[in-house]
């Protein structure tokens, strides 16, 4: 069974730019969660999605948004690009539909706002 | 809020020796409990779990228990190797549907031949 994948791995984008990035979740898996990994804050929730609706938000500006496909695969968006905004994206997927849900990470996408 | 308070690092320790990683919580509810791994350029892989109180999660040699009684969940492992080397993060996830979780800091490891 593959695992999580995004892409692209790697992006270099300017101050003010937008930026997309994409995760497909294990096949069955119908949440796909976001986090944003920065040697400052560490790990923070984005936000999750499940059978293409949100689902939960954490605490970020509206400049940071995603959406979920019929086929779970999602995608985040993030606009006016920051120098702060540079991490590694995580996105994890689940099959999100009961008490405890094991969540399964991809190996993230290392975005670099100069 | 949910939070999670991580042994503060970097712990640098010799092969065959004890490790301990301390992590405590503070929840609304009854969270489950994690520890994921990280190794250098790859993202996180679930290590070990213990949904309820007094639950003692296990794999690969390391163990955590979940006590209630101290809101806490210390990773240990009785005798380390240098490929046990990697970043480990505590965290917390409210039940019932909910897939947020929230981590710690996290713990750089390195195991020194």
């Amino acid at each position: 069974k593959a695992g999580v994948t995004q892409t692209p791995r790697y992006l270099i984008k300017t101050r003010g730019q937008q930026v997309t990035l994409s995760c497909s979740p294990i096949s069955g898996h119908r949440s796909v969660s976001w986090y944003q990994q920065t040697p400052g804050q560490g790990l923070q929730f984005l936000f999750e999605y499940f059978s293409e609706t949100q689902r939960n938000k954490g605490n970020f500006p509206g400049r940071f948004s995603g959406r979920q496909f019929s086929n779970s695969r999602s995608e985040m968006n993030v606009s006016t690009l920051e120098l702060g905004d540079s991490a590694l994206y995580l996105c994890a997927s689940s099959l999100g539909s009961s008490s405890y849900n094991e969540q399964f990470f991809g190996p993230g996408t290392r975005l670099t706002v100069l | 809020g949910d939070s999670v308070t991580q042994m503060e690092g970097p712990v640098t320790l010799s092969e065959e020796a004890f490790l301990t990683i301390n992590c405590t919580y503070t929840a609304t509810g009854y969270p489950s409990l994690f520890w994921y791994v990280q190794y250098p350029g790859e993202g996180l892989q679930l290590l070990l779990k213990a949904t309820k109180a007094d639950d003692k999660g296990s794999n690969k040699g390391f163990e955590a228990t979940y006590r209630k009684e101290t809101t806490s969940f210390h990773l240990e492992k009785g005798s380390v190797q240098v490929s046990d080397s990697a970043v480990y993060f505590c965290a917390l996830s409210e039940n019932f549907g909910n897939e947020k979780l929230t981590f710690g800091t996290g713990t750089r490891l390195t195991i020194i031949p």
